[in-house]
């Protein structure tokens, strides 16, 4: 059965530091969605995207953080000067249509030092 | 908030009974999807219930939505060790994102 991938699976990075987050979606699907759920709290919607473009982002998603989809498989979340704050898990989702089901990656957990 | 909350916070049962939990949210919506979360781990997608569906099966699991209360329930029936985890509903009412829970941590005692 097709599935989310993300790598890596951990990444520890020095506070101020850059990260990529990579993801690859299911093959046929046309949205994707970046989540994050720090330990011990709710899963928080970052961003979803469609034809390229970002559709909607949450007041998280400030402009320390970007998406990109750079070639026709993967979609990257990249976090510019990291802070302790971001140490989470970051799930990457994708659906082949809006308002359908997501299906999650089984994520990247980030520890910020 | 359009965030689906789930009740109870936690839940410990007898493997072989029957575990339900509900989940309840504040403006109109789409659908419903409900996830599970092995600790440490990823989401996995249950099962999604649009607005105009009532209730939906798929295998042991059993869920209801209600729109003129805006509440949705999970019943996974004859229970296992493995159902362990917790339990998330996920709203998503008239755009893309999902917003979830905090989750019904399920306890599965042999």
């Amino acid at each position: 059965e097709p599935e989310v991938t993300q790598t890596p699976s951990h990444q520890v990075t020095q506070m101020g530091q850059e990260v990529i987050l990579r993801c690859v979606p299911i093959s046929n699907h046309l949205y994707f969605y970046w989540y994050r759920q720090i330990l011990g709290q709710k899963v928080e919607f970052l961003v979803s995207f469609y034809n390229n473009e970002i559709s909607e982002k949450s007041e998280i998603f400030d402009d320390q953080f970007s998406v990109e989809r750079p070639d026709g498989s993967n979609f990257t979340l990249k976090i510019r000067s990291t802070k302790l704050e971001d140490s989470a898990m970051y799930f990457c989702a994708s659906s082949e249509q809006g308002l359908e089901t997501q299906y999650f990656g089984p994520g990247t957990r980030l520890l910020v030092l | 908030s359009q965030q689906g909350e789930e009740d109870p916070q936690a839940l410990s049962i007898q493997e072989g009974e029957n575990a339900t939990m509900n989940c309840s949210y504040k403006t109109s919506i789409n659908n419903l999807q409900w996830y599970r979360q092995n600790s440490g781990r990823g989401l996995v997608h249950l099962i999604l219930i649009r607005s105009n569906e009532r209730e939906k099966h798929s295998g042991r699991l059993r869920v209801t939505l209600d729109t003129s209360k805006k509440s949705s329930s999970l019943l996974i029936t004859a229970s296992r060790a493995a159902d362990t985890a917790s339990y998330f509903c996920a709203t998503d009412p008239k755009d893309y994102k999902l917003s979830f829970g905090a989750g019904t941590t399920v306890t599965v005692r042999a």
